[in-house]
């Protein structure tokens, strides 16, 4: 069974530019998580989709968007790219419904801000 | 709202030695534990939570660690630790079904585990 997929691996942007970022979750979930991992900030939660709507949102400006499409994949959307926008942004993915569920992260794609 | 230490940001050991990582949380609700495991250029994997039930949980590659509500910690041990454990390990919390933070992971700061033959 595939895992969870990112695209592109590796994304090199200048400051000001929109970026946008794709996850497939595994089949069958129906939940995408974002997060944020910067050098010296840590792990942070962004944003969740289920069933196609915004379940939760962390603190993170406007300017970080998403949304989810019918087939449950995601997309991450950052406007006016900051140097501090440089990060690790994985996408995890997990069943939906009440309850617990183990969100399952894929690899990650790396943002470059220059 | 919810918070994780982790108390060491790196902890350096023999091949064969044990090793403990700390995690303290604070919630004001009931919460979910979980330790990750991030190799280099990777995702994270889980390496074991606590839902309910025994404070003692396993996990993958011969982990463990151990719920202590009055203290709100949640350590990570392993009685004898390989090379390839040398990675990076993140805490992390969730709060139970219901709460304005339910679904999202709240992580610690991670420890850099490296394992010297």
């Amino acid at each position: 069974e595939a895992g969870v997929t990112q695209s592109p691996t590796h994304l090199i942007k200048t400051r000001g530019q929109q970026a946008t970022l794709r996850c497939s979750p595994i089949s069958g979930h129906t939940s995408v998580y974002w997060y944020q991992q910067a050098l010296g900030l840590g792990l942070q939660f962004l944003l969740w989709y289920d069933e196609g709507e915004e379940r939760n949102r962390g603190n993170f400006p406007p300017r970080f968007s998403g949304r989810q499409f019918p087939n449950y994949s995601s997309e991450l959307n950052v406007n006016a790219l900051e140097l501090e926008d440089s990060a690790l942004y994985l996408c995890a993915s997990s069943l939906g419904g009440k309850g617990y569920h183990e969100q399952y992260f894929g690899p990650g794609t790396r943002l470059t801000v220059t | 709202a919810q918070s994780v230490t982790q108390l060491d940001s790196q902890v350096p050991v023999f091949e064969e030695a044990p090793v403990e990582l700390r995690c303290n949380y604070s919630s004001s609700v009931s919460v979910y534990l979980f330790w990750y495991v991030q190799y280099p250029n990777q995702g994270l994997q889980l390496l074991l939570k606590y839902l309910s039930g025994s404070t003692l949980v396993k996990g993958i590659n011969g982990f463990e660690a151990e719920f202590n509500k009055s203290q709100t910690s949640f350590h990570l041990r392993k009685p004898s630790v390989h090379i390839s454990d040398t990675a990076e390990y993140f805490c992390a919390v969730s709060e139970r079904a219901g709460g304005t933070s339910y679904g999202k992971l709240t992580f610690g700061q991670g420890t850099i585990l490296t394992v010297h033959p």
